[in-house]
């Protein structure tokens, strides 16, 4: 069962606009969401993040929006650049059984193209 | 430079070849953790550590193994590959782990393991 999901498994922007990547997630005890950021041969880095009591949190050109009532987060980035390229994913923190649990979605390839 | 280093970087064997996949971070992290990624599923936890001779399972632990002697270290092991165990794997490190929230944690660069 997959308890965060990302359903777009790819994404393609145009460099200078809006990217927006979204994530969903089934468990409301999940309390705190990272998105980390992939290049090819390279680890997850770790981008931004944002706990359950706030809606928004802000980085430079990146954003990210937390809708609790829908269990939805979203990922802006404004505006696109090349080197944004990379897939993404989404992971959510949360206490199960006794255990701190980070769940990750299955990622989305961002591609911005000149 | 703080960094995690996995080792090898790529590796093809077969089927009940005993093999070890090596994990090292030079930031003094107590917490280690394995993950596998595969298509479709995202990274998966295999085995974590909250510190030195302090290991518990993630959510795919089945036909790994691991040990954390050292702080810096934390080698996988795979004692009779199966090809389901095909897939890229990636270490990571973070201070605190888990328990904290802010605590983000740190990759290696992967290493993709294939069992014919």
């Amino acid at each position: 069962d997959q308890q965060v999901k990302q359903n777009s498994p790819s994404l393609s922007v145009q460099e200078g606009r809006i990217s927006i990547l979204n994530c969903d997630y089934t468990n409301s005890m999940f309390d705190y969401f990272l998105w980390y950021k992939k290049y090819p041969a390279e680890g997850p880095t770790f981008l931004i993040s944002i706990s359950s009591i706030k809606d928004k949190n802000e980085d430079g050109r990146f954003t990210v929006f937390l809708n609790k009532s829908a269990k939805h987060l979203s990922l802006h980035i404004v505006p696109s650049q090349p080197g944004d390229s990379a897939v993404y994913f989404c992971a959510a923190k949360g206490l199960f059984q006794g255990a701190q649990k980070l769940v990750f979605g299955q990622g989305t390839r961002l591609t911005i193209n000149p | 430079e703080a960094q995690v280093t996995q080792n090898p970087r790529y590796l093809i064997t077969v089927t009940g070849k005993k093999l070890t996949v090596t994990c090292s971070q030079n930031m003094n992290h107590e917490y280690m953790s394995w993950y596998r990624q595969d298509p479709g599923l995202g990274l998966r936890q295999i085995y974590y550590s909250m510190n030195v001779e302090v290991t518990d399972k993630g959510d795919v632990p089945e036909g790994y193994k691991v040990s954390r002697k050292e702080k810096r270290n934390f080698p996988l092991i795979l004692e009779s590959p199966s090809p389901n165990q095909t897939s890229l794997y990636f270490c990571a490190s973070s201070f605190l782990g888990l328990a904290s929230s802010t605590d983000t944690q740190y990759f290696g660069p992967g290493t993709r393991l294939t069992v014919l």
